[in-house]
């Protein structure tokens, strides 16, 4: 069935770059997300990546996809203490003619000062 | 920037009650979803919405839950009696022609 596995925790200390990765199952996926949760709050889109795509980048933000192993990878350049978070991977996956979003567990980032 | 509201940000209700959640999608999308987050677990799908029907549903969408799209723009959730462990936050999405999800902020739902 599809699923997406992610690591739990991720420290880094201020001004070092983030990487969250993130793993997928299903052969069908069209976009892959990035969303981050700050405590208590939504879910905020941060970035995407079209699946045909092997990199995206936005400001501080990289996305890298590796279709063939079905990886997918977040990196924050520079990352301060205002990007600790809950950071989610989502797959959007095609299913009986509609479309689904998977989620990740989140991986906590913590950034320390 | 468009975006998807949700109302209330927090309800309190006891065990057995009926509680509705409401969402105002973005207007012009055109597919609508309900996840739900139990504290400290994943994002959870329940429900997805085209045309006026639904086109998935997940095992935990049961015959407790119902969705509809009474008037063209609010898009609601309704949970008929309400158990301990519909304790979650909700999360509304909608989906326009480019396939961008976009949430909500959720409504954090507590049954005592």
């Amino acid at each position: 069935g599809e699923d997406v596995e992610q690591s739990l925790f991720l420290s880094v200390r201020e001004g070092d770059s983030s990487v969250i990765n993130c793993t997928y199952t299903d052969s069908s996926s069209t976009y892959l997300y990035w969303y981050k949760q700050e405590p208590g709050a939504g879910l905020q889109l941060l970035t995407y990546i079209f699946s045909n795509m092997d990199m995206k980048q936005d400001q501080r933000l990289t996305v890298l996809l590796n279709k063939k192993d079905k990886h997918l990878s977040l990196r924050i350049a520079d990352t301060q203490t205002g990007d600790s978070a809950i950071y989610f991977c989502a797959d959007q996956v095609l299913t009986s003619g509609t479309y689904k979003y998977i989620f990740g567990t989140g991986t906590r980032l913590k950034v320390l000062a | 920037e468009p975006e998807v509201t949700q109302t209330p940000s927090h309800q309190v209700t006891q065990m057995g009650q009926e509680v509705i959640l409401r969402c105002v999608p973005i207007s012009n999308h055109l597919y609508f979803y309900w996840y739900r987050q139990i504290l400290g677990q994943k994002v959870e799908f329940l429900v997805s919405f085209y045309n006026n029907e639904i086109s998935e549903k997940s095992e935990i969408f049961d015959d407790q839950f119902s969705v509809e799209r009474p008037d063209g723009s609010n898009f609601t959730l309704k949970i008929r009696s309400t158990k301990l462990e519909d304790s979650a936050m909700y999360f509304c999405a909608s989906v326009g022609q480019n396939t961008e999800a976009f949430f909500g902020q959720g409504t954090r739902l507590t049954v005592v």
